[in-house]
Order: structure tokens, then C-alpha cells, then sequence
């Protein structure tokens, strides 16, 4: 069974500063690995996904890595402002045994940028 | 513009009666799903329905009903038999769900807050 982990559970760091969200996961038997952002009392909004084949993912101030192998994810965010502010969650999409296909969620990593 | 709307944003319960959640889709999805947040908790599928007229239980089904009459919606009824309904409910959709399409992200509604007392 997937398990999907994220470390920190929360973080809080000055405008300006870069950062590194963690995700790992348990089975490496996965089609892509996804990062949202969700704001208090909101839904997730889709940040970047990484397909199995990529090694990395960028959007503006935004970079995923993914490391099948090891089993690890990391979400780098550049130059951080206080709207960077929210919950980031990352999930993994099963590609073998009971998690075919199968989306699993870790916990989220709350994010505060202070001015 | 295209999205999800889950309504409505809060409801509220007594303890017995059974509850429907609306989720409507403007995006052509066929696939759409229902899940659950707690806090400290990721989320947690409890049903997800592939095209209009099917739908499969996910890991935390037992309590739950939904139905998938129209492409786009996909009402989830919580019933007396969930033993904590108290959660955050969010529900999304992506292009089908097949295994040419796991590559396809979510889109995700802003979600019902549901209390039951």
C-alpha cells in the first residue's frame, strides 16, 4: 500500500527566502507525482505534476524534482512572498498492485512567509 | 469559465439525518471524484466515478452514497450510517480516467464544510 509522506508538517520563513517542501513516497511503482496548494477553507489548485519519465517540473518561481528511485519529491520555491502563504499537499499516482492508479495524498507541509 | 462548484460551502446537520452534497463540472471531465479531509490527515477517496452511470467505492465508501445520472454532476449523499461526518468534502474531476490518462491532473472544487451535531 502507498504512503505518502511530507516533511515539514509547517514552516515559517521571512519574504525573500528560498524553500524546499518534501515529499516522499513509500512505492516507487508510481505514473506521476503532483503538487497543489490549498488555501484555508479552499479547494487544492493543481501546482505541477511530474510524469514517471521527468526528473523535474518548473513554473515560474515554482521547481518539483522527482526521484523514483528513492522515492522522493521536493517542491522548491524561489524568492518567497507572505501570498505564498497556504497548505501544500503533494500526491502520488499508483501504477502497480492494489494503488493502480490510485491517487495518494500526504498530510501537507503548512507554508508562512512573513513580511 | 470552466470549474467545478461544490455547493453549498458549510452545512450543517443533526445527527441521523442523511445529507446530499452538490457537484456540478463545467469542464467536460468524465471522470470525477469525492474525497475527504481531516485535519492532519491527507485526503482520503471515498467514491470515484469514471463515466456517467458508473461509479466505485474508494477506501472509505462504507456510509456514503453517490450517483452519476448526468456527466456532469456527481451528488454525494452522507448518511446516518457514517459514524463521523464532521469533515471538509471536496470533490474533482479529470479527463477519464483511464490508463492512457493517469497523467491527466485534478481539478478540485472549493469543497462543502459539513457539521453534524
Amino acid at each position: 500500500k502507498q504512503e505518502v509522506t511530507q516533511i515539514p508538517a509547517a514552516l515559517s520563513v521571512p519574504e525573500g527566502e528560498n524553500l524546499v517542501l518534501n515529499c516522499s513516497f513509500t512505492d516507487s511503482a508510481i505514473y506521476n507525482l503532483q503538487w497543489f496548494r490549498q488555501d484555508p477553507g479552499k479547494g487544492l489548485t493543481s501546482l505541477l505534476l511530474i510524469q514517471s519519465s521527468q526528473r523535474e517540473q518548473t513554473s515560474g518561481r515554482l521547481n518539483a524534482s522527482l526521484d523514483k528511485s528513492s522515492g522522493r519529491s521536493t517542491l522548491y520555491i524561489a524568492a518567497s512572498q507572505p501570498g505564498d502563504s497556504a497548505t501544500y499537499l503533494c500526491a502520488a499516482r499508483g501504477a502497480g498492485g492494489t494503488s493502480y492508479g490510485k491517487l495518494t495524498f500526504g498530510q501537507g507541509t503548512i507554508l508562512t512567509v512573513h513580511p | 469559465d470552466g470549474g467545478i462548484t461544490q455547493s453549498p460551502k458549510y452545512l450543517f446537520r443533526k445527527e441521523g439525518q442523511n445529507v446530499t452534497l452538490s457537484c456540478e463540472q463545467n469542464l467536460n471531465h468524465d471522470a470525477m471524484y469525492w474525497y475527504r479531509q481531516d485535519p492532519g490527515q491527507g485526503l482520503r477517496l471515498i467514491y470515484y466515478s469514471q463515466i456517467v452511470n458508473d461509479f466505485q467505492k474508494g477506501d472509505i465508501a462504507e456510509g456514503y452514497s453517490v450517483s452519476r445520472e448526468k456527466k456532469e454532476s456527481f451528488p454525494l449523499t452522507v448518511t446516518s450510517a457514517q459514524k463521523n461526518p464532521t469533515a471538509f468534502y471536496l470533490c474533482a474531476s479529470s479527463t477519464r480516467s483511464s490508463h492512457l490518462s493517469y497523467n491527466s491532473p485534478l481539478h478540485f472544487g472549493n469543497g462543502t464544510r459539513l457539521t453534524v451535531t
